[in-house]
């Protein structure tokens, strides 16, 4: 069985960094696309980022680049997202999404709360 | 960015009745290989979406054949033939063509 959980959500104060892990089992995570895409409370769906299957290319949206940053560790079929600077407007349950043009796979999200 | 325009935002419906959800992008979907980049997700209360179609008219692995996906270029339908209970959620349309991907607003089906 695919699935995605992802790690590493809780509180930080602004201008602070978490990182966010997403391990993925019953599939091999190199050969995807992996992407993380975030919803805050109560609002729509945001894409974040996405890291293409060997890492060699990564994309980010306006709001985030800069301040984020993708990365995957093939041989421990893990995904990370490096967010530093932090704002309250990253409050956000994060997920990590397989897919390339599409999403089939979606993990159970990890909650960023911003706040002082 | 290419923009997604979701309507209604707000769709009651008496269980046993159809369904429809309109969804339009500010540029074309259809790529040179003919195929359309646009999927539809459901979010159902206090989980995570789910993929029900992709690339405008397939259907996800385990998608009851109720649903259905249609459309070209920049305007799309995702249409429920007969609504359960089990269909209450939110309904987001999402272009894969262009990074940025973007999300429609969503729409929240409820029953009556």
């Amino acid at each position: 069985e695919v699935q995605l959980e992802e790690s590493g959500g809780g509180l930080v104060q602004p201008g602070g960094s978490l990182r966010l892990s997403c391990a993925g089992s019953g599939f091999t995570l190199s050969s995807h696309w992996i992407h993380w895409v975030r919803q805050a409370p109560g609002k729509g769906l945001v894409w974040v980022s996405r890291i293409y299957s060997d890492g060699s290319v990564t994309n980010y949206a306006d709001s985030v680049k800069g301040r984020f940053t993708i990365s995957r560790d093939n041989a421990k079929n893990t995904v990370h997202l490096q967010m530093n600077s932090l704002r309250a407007e990253d409050t956000a349950v994060y997920y990590c999404v397989r897919g390339g043009n599409y999403f089939d796979y979606w993990g159970q999200g990890t909650l960023v709360t911003v706040s002082s | 960015d290419i923009v997604m325009t979701q309507s209604p935002l707000s769709l009651p419906v008496t269980p046993g009745e159809p369904a429809s959800i309109s969804c339009s992008s500010s540029q074309s979907l259809l790529y040179s290989n003919e195929y359309n980049y646009l999927d539809w997700y459901l979010q159902k209360p206090g989980q995570s979406p789910q993929l029900l179609i992709y690339l405008g008219s397939n259907r996800a692995s385990g998608v009851p054949d109720r649903f259905s996906g249609s459309g070209s270029g920049t305007d799309f339908t995702l249409k429920i033939s007969r609504v359960e209970a089990d269909d209450v959620g939110v309904y987001y349309c999402m272009q894969g063509l262009q990074i940025p991907h973007t999300f429609g607003q969503g729409t929240k089906l409820e029953l009556k």
